[in-house]
Protein backbone atom coordinates (compact mmCIF):
# COMPACT_ATOMS: atom_id res chain seq x y z
CA UNK A 1 0.00 0.00 0.00
CA UNK A 2 0.95 3.62 -0.03
CA UNK A 3 3.33 5.11 3.08
CA UNK A 4 5.14 7.84 3.99
CA UNK A 5 8.68 7.11 4.92
CA UNK A 6 12.44 8.68 5.73
CA UNK A 7 15.45 8.56 4.23
CA UNK A 8 17.82 8.54 7.04
CA UNK A 9 16.89 7.10 10.56
CA UNK A 10 19.30 8.80 12.78
CA UNK A 11 21.05 12.43 12.56
CA UNK A 12 23.75 13.84 13.80
CA UNK A 13 24.15 17.41 14.47
CA UNK A 14 26.38 20.24 15.75
CA UNK A 15 24.90 22.18 19.01
CA UNK A 16 24.06 25.61 16.42
CA UNK A 17 24.14 23.99 13.32
CA UNK A 18 21.11 23.39 10.79
CA UNK A 19 19.41 20.26 10.51
CA UNK A 20 17.29 19.42 7.97
CA UNK A 21 15.37 15.98 7.88
CA UNK A 22 14.17 14.06 4.85
CA UNK A 23 11.08 12.44 4.35
CA UNK A 24 9.54 10.49 0.78
CA UNK A 25 6.06 10.02 0.32
CA UNK A 26 3.90 8.06 -2.12
CA UNK A 27 0.52 8.75 -1.76
CA UNK A 28 -0.52 11.93 -4.17
CA UNK A 29 -4.13 12.33 -2.89
CA UNK A 30 -3.03 13.25 0.62
CA UNK A 31 -4.12 17.38 0.89
CA UNK A 32 -1.83 17.98 3.92
CA UNK A 33 1.79 17.20 5.25
CA UNK A 34 2.86 17.49 9.04
CA UNK A 35 6.05 17.07 11.07
CA UNK A 36 5.96 15.87 14.61
CA UNK A 37 8.45 15.26 17.23
CA UNK A 38 8.50 12.91 19.85
CA UNK A 39 10.67 13.47 23.21
CA UNK A 40 11.75 10.07 25.06
CA UNK A 41 8.93 8.50 27.14
CA UNK A 42 6.36 10.92 25.71
CA UNK A 43 3.65 11.23 22.81
CA UNK A 44 4.18 12.62 19.40
CA UNK A 45 3.72 16.57 19.31
CA UNK A 46 2.39 18.82 16.42
CA UNK A 47 5.68 20.60 14.51
CA UNK A 48 4.22 22.41 11.72
CA UNK A 49 2.20 21.65 8.85
CA UNK A 50 1.64 22.54 5.00
CA UNK A 51 -0.72 21.79 2.40
CA UNK A 52 -0.42 20.43 -0.62
CA UNK A 53 -0.69 23.23 -3.07
CA UNK A 54 2.16 24.77 -1.08
CA UNK A 55 5.98 24.26 -1.51
CA UNK A 56 7.29 26.19 1.49
CA UNK A 57 6.01 26.99 5.18
CA UNK A 58 8.05 28.54 8.12
CA UNK A 59 7.63 28.75 11.24
CA UNK A 60 9.81 29.53 14.62
CA UNK A 61 13.17 28.01 13.60
CA UNK A 62 11.80 25.73 11.32
CA UNK A 63 11.17 25.66 7.91
CA UNK A 64 8.90 22.75 5.97
CA UNK A 65 9.62 22.33 2.05
CA UNK A 66 7.37 20.01 0.18
CA UNK A 67 8.57 18.96 -3.52
CA UNK A 68 5.89 17.47 -5.29
CA UNK A 69 7.37 16.45 -8.11
CA UNK A 70 9.49 13.87 -6.35
CA UNK A 71 7.27 13.66 -3.52
CA UNK A 72 9.89 15.15 -1.30
CA UNK A 73 9.20 16.48 2.23
CA UNK A 74 11.67 18.09 4.29
CA UNK A 75 12.09 19.48 7.59
CA UNK A 76 14.61 22.33 8.20
CA UNK A 77 15.87 23.43 11.60
CA UNK A 78 17.52 26.53 12.51
CA UNK A 79 20.13 26.51 15.36
CA UNK A 80 19.79 23.24 16.31
CA UNK A 81 18.92 23.23 20.22
CA UNK A 82 19.84 20.04 22.59
CA UNK A 83 16.14 20.49 23.31
CA UNK A 84 15.89 19.38 19.89
CA UNK A 85 16.78 15.92 20.20
CA UNK A 86 14.07 14.14 19.34
CA UNK A 87 12.64 11.43 16.76
CA UNK A 88 10.59 13.28 14.29
CA UNK A 89 7.96 11.58 11.94
CA UNK A 90 6.87 13.01 8.83
CA UNK A 91 2.87 12.23 8.89
CA UNK A 92 0.24 12.69 5.67
CA UNK A 93 -3.41 13.40 5.81
CA UNK A 94 -5.64 11.20 4.04
CA UNK A 95 -9.32 10.91 3.72
CA UNK A 96 -11.30 11.38 6.74
CA UNK A 97 -8.56 13.24 9.06
CA UNK A 98 -6.61 10.47 9.17
CA UNK A 99 -2.43 10.20 9.70
CA UNK A 100 -0.36 8.07 8.02
CA UNK A 101 3.42 8.24 9.56
CA UNK A 102 6.82 7.91 8.63
CA UNK A 103 8.82 5.45 10.36
CA UNK A 104 10.93 8.20 12.60
CA UNK A 105 14.27 9.97 12.08
CA UNK A 106 16.28 10.00 15.41
CA UNK A 107 17.86 13.18 15.77
CA UNK A 108 20.61 13.84 18.38
CA UNK A 109 22.27 16.88 19.32
CA UNK A 110 25.79 17.13 20.00
CA UNK A 111 27.10 20.22 23.02
CA UNK B 1 -5.52 22.75 31.24
CA UNK B 2 -6.82 20.54 28.55
CA UNK B 3 -5.70 17.45 28.20
CA UNK B 4 -5.95 13.55 27.15
CA UNK B 5 -4.41 11.16 29.16
CA UNK B 6 -4.01 7.48 29.32
CA UNK B 7 -3.80 4.64 31.79
CA UNK B 8 -2.32 2.59 32.86
CA UNK B 9 1.36 3.38 31.78
CA UNK B 10 2.46 0.28 31.82
CA UNK B 11 0.99 -3.21 31.87
CA UNK B 12 1.80 -6.50 31.57
CA UNK B 13 -0.80 -9.04 30.66
CA UNK B 14 -0.64 -12.90 29.99
CA UNK B 15 -1.59 -14.03 26.63
CA UNK B 16 -5.58 -14.85 26.30
CA UNK B 17 -6.30 -12.16 28.73
CA UNK B 18 -8.89 -9.38 27.86
CA UNK B 19 -7.12 -6.26 28.17
CA UNK B 20 -8.71 -2.70 28.11
CA UNK B 21 -6.33 0.70 27.56
CA UNK B 22 -7.91 3.84 28.57
CA UNK B 23 -8.08 6.94 26.91
CA UNK B 24 -9.82 10.35 28.46
CA UNK B 25 -9.27 14.03 26.73
CA UNK B 26 -11.20 16.73 28.14
CA UNK B 27 -11.18 19.24 24.88
CA UNK B 28 -14.31 18.06 23.83
CA UNK B 29 -12.65 16.97 20.61
CA UNK B 30 -15.13 15.02 18.48
CA UNK B 31 -12.28 12.71 16.46
CA UNK B 32 -9.94 10.31 18.68
CA UNK B 33 -7.52 7.77 17.06
CA UNK B 34 -5.76 4.54 18.53
CA UNK B 35 -2.38 3.73 17.21
CA UNK B 36 0.62 1.59 17.94
CA UNK B 37 4.24 1.90 17.77
CA UNK B 38 6.75 -0.65 17.00
CA UNK B 39 10.53 -0.05 16.16
CA UNK B 40 10.76 -0.23 12.41
CA UNK B 41 7.12 0.70 12.35
CA UNK B 42 6.54 4.07 13.21
CA UNK B 43 3.04 4.75 13.96
CA UNK B 44 -0.25 2.33 13.03
CA UNK B 45 -3.64 2.93 13.05
CA UNK B 46 -5.52 0.88 15.17
CA UNK B 47 -9.17 2.49 15.03
CA UNK B 48 -10.59 5.69 15.25
CA UNK B 49 -13.91 7.49 15.73
CA UNK B 50 -15.64 10.55 14.83
CA UNK B 51 -17.90 10.50 17.39
CA UNK B 52 -20.59 9.36 20.05
CA UNK B 53 -21.24 5.69 18.85
CA UNK B 54 -19.03 6.20 15.46
CA UNK B 55 -15.96 3.39 15.16
CA UNK B 56 -14.06 2.57 12.39
CA UNK B 57 -11.26 0.00 11.48
CA UNK B 58 -7.73 1.10 10.66
CA UNK B 59 -4.69 -0.57 9.35
CA UNK B 60 -3.87 -2.95 11.82
CA UNK B 61 -7.45 -3.49 13.62
CA UNK B 62 -7.66 -7.25 13.49
CA UNK B 63 -7.93 -8.35 17.49
CA UNK B 64 -8.61 -5.20 19.08
CA UNK B 65 -12.11 -3.22 19.79
CA UNK B 66 -13.08 0.39 20.70
CA UNK B 67 -16.70 2.04 21.93
CA UNK B 68 -17.35 5.08 22.05
CA UNK B 69 -20.15 6.14 24.95
CA UNK B 70 -19.15 9.52 25.11
CA UNK B 71 -17.06 12.33 23.55
CA UNK B 72 -14.57 12.33 26.49
CA UNK B 73 -13.55 8.52 26.16
CA UNK B 74 -12.45 5.73 23.56
CA UNK B 75 -11.13 2.63 25.21
CA UNK B 76 -8.84 0.39 23.50
CA UNK B 77 -9.91 -3.45 24.22
CA UNK B 78 -7.65 -6.50 23.02
CA UNK B 79 -9.97 -9.29 23.28
CA UNK B 80 -7.67 -11.90 23.63
CA UNK B 81 -3.98 -10.53 23.78
CA UNK B 82 -0.83 -12.27 21.89
CA UNK B 83 2.54 -11.79 22.49
CA UNK B 84 2.27 -10.33 19.00
CA UNK B 85 0.64 -7.08 20.76
CA UNK B 86 3.31 -6.38 22.71
CA UNK B 87 3.71 -2.44 21.57
CA UNK B 88 3.18 0.92 23.11
CA UNK B 89 -0.40 2.17 22.75
CA UNK B 90 -0.76 6.23 21.60
CA UNK B 91 -4.77 7.69 21.80
CA UNK B 92 -4.68 11.00 20.13
CA UNK B 93 -7.90 13.47 19.57
CA UNK B 94 -8.53 16.24 16.30
CA UNK B 95 -10.75 19.06 17.12
CA UNK B 96 -12.36 18.37 13.96
CA UNK B 97 -12.44 17.07 10.17
CA UNK B 98 -10.42 20.34 9.18
CA UNK B 99 -7.62 20.00 11.89
CA UNK B 100 -3.63 18.45 11.11
CA UNK B 101 -2.98 18.93 14.68
CA UNK B 102 -3.46 16.15 16.77
CA UNK B 103 -2.63 15.77 20.84
CA UNK B 104 -1.44 12.32 21.97
CA UNK B 105 -1.57 11.09 25.09
CA UNK B 106 1.53 9.74 27.24
CA UNK B 107 1.22 6.42 26.00
CA UNK B 108 0.73 2.82 27.40
CA UNK B 109 3.74 0.27 27.10
CA UNK B 110 2.14 -3.15 26.58
CA UNK B 111 3.67 -6.18 27.23
CA UNK B 112 2.13 -9.19 26.63
CA UNK B 113 3.95 -12.75 28.37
Amino acid sequence: GESVGLHLPTLSVQEGDNSIINCAYSNSASDYFIWYKQESGKGPQFIIDIRSNMDKRQGQRVTVLLNKTVKHLSLQIAATQPGDSAVYFCAERVAGNMLTFGGGTRLMVKP
Amino acid sequence: DAEITQSPRHKITETGRQVTLACHQTWNHNNMFWYRQDLGHGLRLIHYSYGVHDTNKGEVSDGYSVSRSNTEDLPLTLESAASSQTSVYFCASTRDSTSTEAFFGQGTRLTVV
